[in-house]
Parts: C-alpha cells; sequence; structure tokens
C-alpha cells in the first residue's frame, strides 16, 4: 500500500530565507512523487515531479526537490522564500501502476513573513 | 499539458437539492478523476471516470450519491445528490498525463 507523510501542518518561513517542507513516502517499487500548490480559492498546480534520473529536481517558481530512497522523503525546496510563496502545499505518491490511484499527503500550510 | 474547465466555480445550495458538476479536457484523456477536499482537508478520491463504462467508487463513496456521467473522452459531470451541509467542500477534477495529475479550479459548494 501507498502512502504519503506530510509532518508538519506549518511551516513559517522569514521572506528572503531558504524554506523546506517535508514529505515521506512508503510504496512498493520505484515511486513517482510530485509536489502541488495551492493557492487561496484555486485548484491545484503542479510544481515539479520525480519519475527517475538525478535526485535534485528543479519545478516552477523557482521550487526543487531531492529525493532520498535511504531515507523515503522528497522535501520541497527554495533557497530565497516569497511572500507570495504563502499557500498549501501537497505531497504525493504514485506507484506507477494505472490501476492505483495517486495518494496526496494533508498538506502542509507555508506562511512566508515579510 | 491537459487544461481542464470547471463549472460552476461555486455555488450554494439548499439541503436537499443535487447539484451537476460539468469537467472539460481540451484534449482526449482515458481516465478523469473526482476528488472531494473538504474544508481545511486534503484530497480525497471520490471515483476513477472512464469512458464507456461505470465509474470506479472508492470505499465511502456511492452511486446513488455521487452518479458520474462520462459521454466522451474529453468531459465528464460529477452530481452530488441530496445534499446535506456534510457535503460542502471543494469538488476537483483531475486527468492523469506523462504520470502526473492536472487539476481544474474546482468547485466550492456551500451548502446550507
Amino acid at each position: 500500500a501507498q502512502s504519503v507523510a506530510q509532518p508538519e501542518d506549518q511551516v513559517n518561513v522569514a521572506e528572503g530565507n531558504p524554506l523546506t517542507v517535508k514529505c515521506t513516502y512508503s510504496v512498493s517499487g520505484n515511486p513517482y512523487l510530485f509536489w502541488y500548490v495551492q493557492y487561496p480559492n484555486r485548484g491545484l498546480q503542479f510544481l515539479l515531479k520525480y519519475i527517475t534520473g538525478d535526485n535534485l529536481v528543479k519545478g516552477s517558481y523557482g521550487f526543487e526537490a531531492e529525493f532520498n530512497k535511504s531515507q523515503t522523503s522528497f522535501h520541497l525546496k527554495k533557497p530565497s522564500a516569497l511572500v507570495s510563496d504563502s499557500a498549501l502545499y501537497f505531497c504525493a505518491v504514485w506507484d506507477g501502476n494505472r490501476d492505483d490511484k495517486i495518494i496526496f499527503g494533508k498538506g502542509t500550510r507555508l506562511h512566508i513573513l515579510p | 499539458s491537459a487544461v481542464i474547465s470547471q463549472k460552476p466555480s461555486r455555488d450554494i445550495c439548499q439541503r436537499g437539492t443535487s447539484l451537476t458538476i460539468q469537467c472539460q479536457v481540451d484534449s482526449q484523456v482515458t481516465m478523469m478523476f473526482w476528488y472531494r477536499q473538504q474544508p481545511g482537508q486534503s484530497l480525497t478520491l471520490i471515483a476513477t471516470a472512464n469512458q464507456g463504462s461505470e465509474a470506479t467508487y472508492e470505499s465511502g463513496f456511492v452511486i446513488d450519491k455521487f452518479p458520474i456521467s462520462r459521454p466522451n473522452l474529453t468531459f465528464s459531470t460529477l452530481t452530488v445528490s441530496n445534499m446535506s451541509p456534510e457535503d460542502s467542500s471543494i469538488y476537483l477534477c483531475s486527468v492523469r498525463d506523462t504520470g502526473e495529475l492536472f487539476f481544474g479550479e474546482g468547485s466550492r459548494l456551500t451548502v446550507l
């Protein structure tokens, strides 16, 4: 069975500082890993994904994520936070099986302090 | 990437009524998914809609409450039937393309 955990309900970061939003996963086989962002009153927007290849994945809006197989983690990072990055972030995992669904974490609210 | 249009974007409904949400995709896709996001919660998959066959519902969701149509490869509807305040949520349509899911903007339903 697949599962994904986002251990932090909320993360507060000062503008200009680096940010990390944590995600760990459990899946049989090789994971497909995703990050999505949800701004207020909006749907989910795709940020980035890891399927194979380099462990450091670069995505939209300057975000990146590092796949760590030994720690089963896929933390989202950005070197310098912007106030406009304040939103709800979801990590998701899929085992690549067409008949299996993508599982979402509970979400982490990122609050960037001006 | 797929572009997904959903309507209505929001609605306020009376208890006991039903509402149908429409989802239009700009390309042909095999599988479409309907998710529910209750206030302050993560996404929960309601069902998978395949063209030409019955939708596949997740545990806790039934066809009588959430009937789904999938008449062609670019369109689907989700009906929320006999609504109660507990059905107040954002309902999201999505499709899977090149591995990742793409989402519509969602339909925010408030049931009074």
